[in-house]
């Protein structure tokens, strides 16, 4: 079955630093990756949408700025949180889709635990 | 607009025995799919089961299986025999097809499985 990869699985560091995690699909091309961030007992809320060779779409009220996304092979996308704070704390959660199609499910990364002191 | 709805927010079931959780949905696709995901307190989002909105018959993986009832605009999950592996997380999704790539989760019900 179709694998993806999300590394690391847990980053804690210190207020300020920048953090970037990566996003492998392993055996298949994924054209569009998503980003999730999740907080504790409720659902995924998606944060961007990435496609391979161009800007990824951000949804409303979350910073491009703040959140860098890269997806520059259609078999890599990499998240960067940059000047990360403690309200930037998170389960940040990856998925790849081999298609656009109705039928095709998203198949996601193990995910990031992400604590900054 | 795209919506789905899971009214649950916790379920406990007995081992061993069957549980339905509930999932309705709006959409204005004609042609969507609809999905479930399991997320273990590990995190990691496990792809259960999947029917498409033209399938006419109820999908079935294993101990799971999908109640799809259309015309309700309902996809309830069924899992049999439950077990207490099966304690997690259960999100249900819909992605339409002119909806490009985006998929919308329910907020999620959280089951718990009792010896």
């Amino acid at each position: 079955g179709a694998v993806v990869s999300q590394h690391p699985s847990w980053v804690i560091c210190k207020s300020g630093t920048s953090v970037k995690i990566e996003c492998r699909s392993l055996d298949f091309q994924a054209t569009t990756m998503f980003w999730y961030r999740q907080f504790p007992k409720q659902s995924l809320m998606l944060m961007a949408t990435s496609n391979e060779g161009s800007k990824a779409t951000y949804e409303q009220g979350v910073e491009k700025d703040k959140f860098l996304i890269n997806h520059a092979s259609l078999t890599l996308s990499t998240l960067t949180v940059t000047s990360a704070h403690p309200e930037d704390s998170s389960f940040y959660i990856c998925s790849a889709s081999s298609g656009a199609r109705g039928n095709q499910p998203q198949h996601f990364g193990d995910g990031t635990r992400l604590s900054i002191l | 607009a795209q919506k789905i709805t899971q009214t649950q927010p916790g379920m406990f079931v007995q081992e061993k025995e069957a549980v339905t959780l509930d999932c309705t949905y709006d959409t204005s696709d004609q042609s969507y799919g609809l999905f479930w995901y399991k997320q273990p307190s590990s995190g990691e989002m496990i792809f259960l089961i999947y029917q498409g909105s033209y399938d006419e018959q109820n999908a079935t993986e294993g101990r799971y299986s999908l109640n799809f009832q259309k015309a309700r605009k309902s996809a309830n999950l069924v899992i049999s025999a439950s077990q207490l592996g099966d304690s997690a997380m259960y999100f249900c999704a819909m992605r339409g097809d002119n909806t490009g790539n985006q998929f919308y989760f329910g907020t999620g019900t959280s089951l718990t499985v009792i010896p």
